[in-house]
């Protein structure tokens, strides 16, 4: 097992374009968190999945960002019409039932320019 | 979940025992203390978690006070690579449950 993939590992965007983000995670885990981190915080709840259900969502995630789990598997984040605020690392983690650690990717970093 | 404080910044001599405090004054009764630490430009990682009882684990111990009000994460041989932002964070064991981190203690192994 290789851990919590997630793809790009950086990227730079424009202001107001769109940009997607994806996340594996640990093949047998069932529930897949994304979290956002700006510079010197720490880690924020955005959204969480149960196998291709999205079961919570925190305040944090406006209506520009959407995220999918098709299938149960990989998930993906996707913002639209970026704005310099979103610019932070995103994270995506992993666990499965009765596992009570949650295992985390590299991040995403985004820069909005 | 209860909120947690912890110092911003603790630096630890290499080798030494490094012993970082948090407090949890609001801790409910099913709430357990998780930590948790991220190194630079790498995602969190788990490092032990405990209700009431004292933990130890590969990685650390983790002693809980009686009243379990405060903790501490205790590395007892520091190296450089202990170099990391520590998170304490109280959670309800529950499917699903989210992870609520604070701020975190930045610690520094200096040789």
């Amino acid at each position: 097992d290789t851990g919590v993939s997630q793809d790009p590992r950086h990227k730079i965007t424009k202001r107001g374009q769109n940009v997607t983000f994806r996340c594996d995670p640990i093949s047998e885990h069932n529930r897949l968190y994304w979290y956002r981190q700006t510079l010197g915080q720490g880690p924020e709840f955005l959204t969480y999945f149960q196998n291709e259900a999205q079961l919570e969502k925190s305040r944090l995630l406006s209506d520009r960002f959407s995220a999918e789990r098709p299938k149960g598997s990989f998930s993906t984040l996707e913002i639209q019409r970026t704005e310099q605020g979103d610019s932070a690392m995103y994270l995506c983690a992993s666990t499965g039932s009765g596992i009570y650690e949650q295992y985390f990717g590299p991040g995403t970093r985004l820069t909005v320019t | 979940d209860a909120k947690t404080t912890q110092p911003p910044s603790m630096d630890c001599a290499e080798g030494r025992a490094a012993n970082l405090p948090c407090n949890h004054s609001t801790i409910s009764g099913n709430e357990y203390v998780y930590w948790y630490r991220q190194i630079h430009s790498q995602g969190p990682q788990y490092i032990i978690h405990g209700l009431k009882n004292n933990e130890t684990n590969e990685m650390a111990s983790l002693i809980i006070t009686e009243d379990r009000k405060s903790s501490t994460l205790i590395l007892p041989h520091a190296t450089l690579r202990d170099t990391a932002v520590y998170y304490c964070i109280v959670r309800v064991e529950a499917a699903g449950n989210k992870l609520t981190f604070g701020g975190g203690t930045r610690v520094l192994v200096k040789p």
